[in-house]
């Protein structure tokens, strides 16, 4: 049972604009949530988290907002570069106590930004 | 200051064999998870280890195990391989105190079984 999703297995942006990558989760016990961006023949690197008692958190031209009510999150890319072609992935987690939990990852959406 | 790295990066068994893949997490980490990438999916999470036990495991059968070390690096056995155990095995560290913890992932050790 996925309980992350990631619907859209591709997008394509044109340099300059903004990517908006789209995730929805269906655990409302998850509290922490997490973007990856991964290259080919690489491991998946961190990109920006979020804690559920947030609604955006922002880290240069990486922005997360976090709808709990519609269990949904985004990540917003502005401006997109030709560098930021990659696989996205969103992970949620539970807390157990202060440790980090097993993380719940999505399928990953193909971000294709062309020149 | 050394990310998380794995060990190798590629490995090729013969189906019915056992493997031993190793992680040294990210300096000053002391909890290691290990995920199973097959192709076209996201990571699927195998088991977390914090102070030499295991604290979480995912839905993998008995033949996947680990250990953990007081060094905090990490291995994974997994006996009696199957052609469908070949994926990227990632191995992430993270640290056991405070809210905002990240995990950090390795390069990956690209299994393949034949």
């Amino acid at each position: 049972d996925q309980q992350v999703k990631q619907n859209s297995p591709s997008l394509s942006v044109q340099e300059g604009r903004i990517s908006i990558l789209n995730c929805d989760y269906t655990n409302s016990m998850f509290d922490y949530f997490l973007w990856y961006k991964k290259y080919p023949a690489e491991g998946p690197t961190f990109l920006i988290s979020i804690s559920s008692i947030k609604d955006k958190n922002e880290d240069g031209r990486f922005t997360v907002f976090l709808n709990k009510s519609a269990k949904h999150l985004s990540l917003h890319i502005v401006p997109s570069q030709p560098g930021d072609s990659a696989v996205y992935f969103c992970a949620a987690s539970e807390y157990r106590g202060s440790t980090l939990g097993r993380l719940y990852f999505g399928r990953g959406t193909q971000l294709t930004v062309w020149p | 200051d050394a990310g998380v790295t794995q060990s190798p990066t590629h490995l090729i068994k013969t189906r019915g064999q056992q493997v031993t893949l190793r992680c040294s997490p990210k300096s000053g980490h002391d909890t290691v998870s290990w995920y199973q990438q097959a192709l076209g999916q996201g990571p699927q999470f195998i088991f977390q280890y914090y102070e030499e036990e295991e604290r979480q495991r995912g839905n993998f059968p008995d033949r996947f195990s680990g250990h953990q070390f007081p060094n905090y690096s990490s291995e994974l056995n997994v006996n009696a391989l199957l052609l469908g155990d070949s994926a990227l095995y990632l191995c992430a560290s993270s640290l056991a105190v405070g809210q905002g913890t990240e995990a950090f992932f390795g390069q990956g050790t690209r299994l393949t079984v034949v």
